[in-house]
């Protein structure tokens, strides 16, 4: 059971380049968040969804792109890449049920640096 | 001021020593998380709380609604307890994955 898979695990980009960093998750969970982690902060949400087709935004959105085309899928896009997007960034999922015990499941992280 | 504090930020602790971390917010909650991050490696799911108390294996969570407080504990510490410990709450109304995430409490248990 793979559970939640973010790739890469690292990257480097230019200022200007565009990426996307990928999350799949085979649990069938409705819900999915990406996070950012920087130094001295607390994990913060950029888009989250509730379901294929539904997608929102979190705390800090701007720069950053998401679509949910399938339950498993949730990809990042970084439009035009800044170097205040150098973070590391978490895809986690939960799942929807009438008694949701909460579990929520996350990916190894994907360090992204921008020069 | 941060909606969700966690204290202490930092902790250091000898094997076998019983170990509290704090979590205070200041919004009306639904739930709340605790989290484990190992350096370097990803984040664990410990507990979800919105009433009461947890308790899986030497870790045992309790969430006070009223006093917007929440506490992890960690009896007979062992060194691959260190690790930082997140608190997240799901602010009331908000959807399920919608978090506030606190700093974290980096813990260190020194054999």
């Amino acid at each position: 059971n793979a559970g939640v898979t973010q790739t890469p695990k690292f990257q480097v980009l230019k200022t200007g380049q565009s990426m996307t960093l990928q999350c799949a998750q085979d649990m069938n969970h409705e819900y999915m968040s990406w996070y950012r982690q920087d130094p001295g902060m607390g994990l913060r949400l950029i888009h989250y969804s509730v379901g294929a087709g539904i997608t929102d935004q979190g705390e800090v959105p701007n720069g950053y792109n998401v679509s949910r085309s399938t339950t498993e899928d949730f990809p990042l896009r970084l439009l035009s890449a800044a170097p205040s997007q150098t973070s590391v960034y978490f895809c986690a999922s939960s799942p929807r049920r009438r008694t949701n015990t909460g579990e929520l499941f996350f990916g190894e992280g994907s360090r992204l640096t921008v020069l | 001021k941060n909606e969700v504090e966690q204290s202490p930020q930092n902790l250091t602790a000898q094997e076998g020593e019983f170990i509290t971390i704090n979590c205070s917010y200041s919004v009306g909650i639904s739930a709340l998380h605790w989290l484990q991050q190992h350096p370097g490696g990803g984040i664990v799911s410990l507990f979800m709380l919105s009433s009461g108390k947890k308790k899986h294996g030497r870790l045992i969570a309790t969430i006070n609604i009223q006093e917007k407080h929440s506490s992890l504990h960690i009896t007979a510490s062992h060194p691959r307890d260190s690790a930082v410990y997140i608190c997240a709450v799901r602010p009331t109304g908000g959807a399920t994955n919608k978090l506030i995430f606190g700093t974290g409490t980096l813990l260190a248990v020194q054999p």
